[in-house]
C-alpha cells in the first residue's frame, strides 16, 4: 500500500533563504509525482509534474527532483519570498490511475 | 476559460441535515474526482466519476455519502444526516480524457468547506 510522507510538517524561514521540502513514498513503482501549493482556504495549484522517467523539473525559482529508487522527491525553492508562504503538498497516482495519494503537506512561512 | 467551479464555498449544517456540494469541471473535461481534506490532514480520494457513471467509489464512506455526475449539470456530492466528523474541506478536481496516468495534470477547484454544528 502506497504511503506518502512529507517532512518537515512546518517550516519558518527568513526571506531570501533557499529551502528544500521533502517527500517520500513507500512504493517506488510510480508513474509520476506532482507538487501542489495550497493557500489557506483555497484550492490546490499544480506546481510541477515529474514523470517517472525524469529526474527533475524546473519552473522559475522552483526545482523538483525525483529519485524513484530511494522513494524520494524534493522541492527546492530558491530565494524564498513572503509570497511563497503556503502549504506544499506532494502526490503520486495510485497504480496507473487518476487517484492521487497525498502527503499531509509542509506548511511554509517565509518571514519578511 | 473558467477553472473547476465548486459551490457553495462554505456551508454550515446542523447534525442530521443534508449537505449537497456541487462541482462543474473545466470545459472539455469529462472526468471528475472528489477528495476530502480533514483538519491537519492531506487530501484523501473519495470517488471518481465520468458522465452518468461512477468509475471508482472506493474512498467513499459506505453510508450517508453518494455522488453523481449527470449527463447535464454539475457533479454533486451528497452527504445525508451529517455528523460533526463530516466537517472538512471537500475538493473537486477534473481532468481531460486521459487523466493523471498520461501526464495530464488534474485541476482542482477551490473547495467547499463544510462545518457541522
Amino acid at each position: 500500500k502506497q504511503e506518502v510522507t512529507q517532512i518537515p510538517a512546518a517550516l519558518s524561514v527568513p526571506e531570501g533563504e533557499n529551502l528544500v521540502l521533502n517527500c517520500s513514498f513507500t512504493d517506488s513503482a510510480i508513474y509520476n509525482l506532482q507538487w501542489f501549493r495550497q493557500d489557506p482556504g483555497k484550492g490546490l495549484t499544480s506546481l510541477l509534474l515529474i514523470q517517472s522517467s525524469q529526474r527533475e523539473q524546473t519552473s522559475g525559482r522552483l526545482n523538483a527532483s525525483l529519485d524513484k529508487s530511494s522513494g524520494r522527491s524534493t522541492l527546492y525553492i530558491a530565494a524564498s519570498q513572503p509570497g511563497d508562504s503556503a502549504t506544499y503538498l506532494c502526490a503520486v497516482p495510485m497504480d496507473s490511475s487518476y487517484k492521487l495519494i497525498f502527503g499531509s503537506g509542509t506548511r511554509l512561512l517565509v518571514r519578511p | 476559460n473558467a477553472g473547476v467551479m465548486q459551490n457553495p464555498r462554505h456551508l454550515v449544517r446542523r447534525r442530521g441535515q443534508e449537505a449537497r456540494l456541487r462541482c462543474s469541471p473545466m470545459k472539455g473535461h469529462s472526468h471528475v474526482y472528489w477528495y476530502r481534506q480533514l483538519p491537519e490532514e492531506g487530501l484523501k480520494f473519495m470517488v471518481y466519476l465520468q458522465k452518468e457513471n461512477i468509475i471508482d467509489e472506493s474512498g467513499m464512506p459506505k453510508e450517508r455519502f453518494s455522488a453523481e455526475f449527470p449527463k447535464e449539470g454539475p457533479s454533486i456530492l451528497r452527504i445525508q444526516q451529517v455528523v460533526r466528523g463530516d466537517s472538512a474541506a471537500y475538493f473537486c478536481a477534473s481532468s481531460p480524457e486521459t487523466g493523471t496516468y498520461s501526464g495530464n495534470t488534474i485541476y482542482f477547484g477551490e473547495g467547499s468547506w463544510l462545518t457541522v454544528v
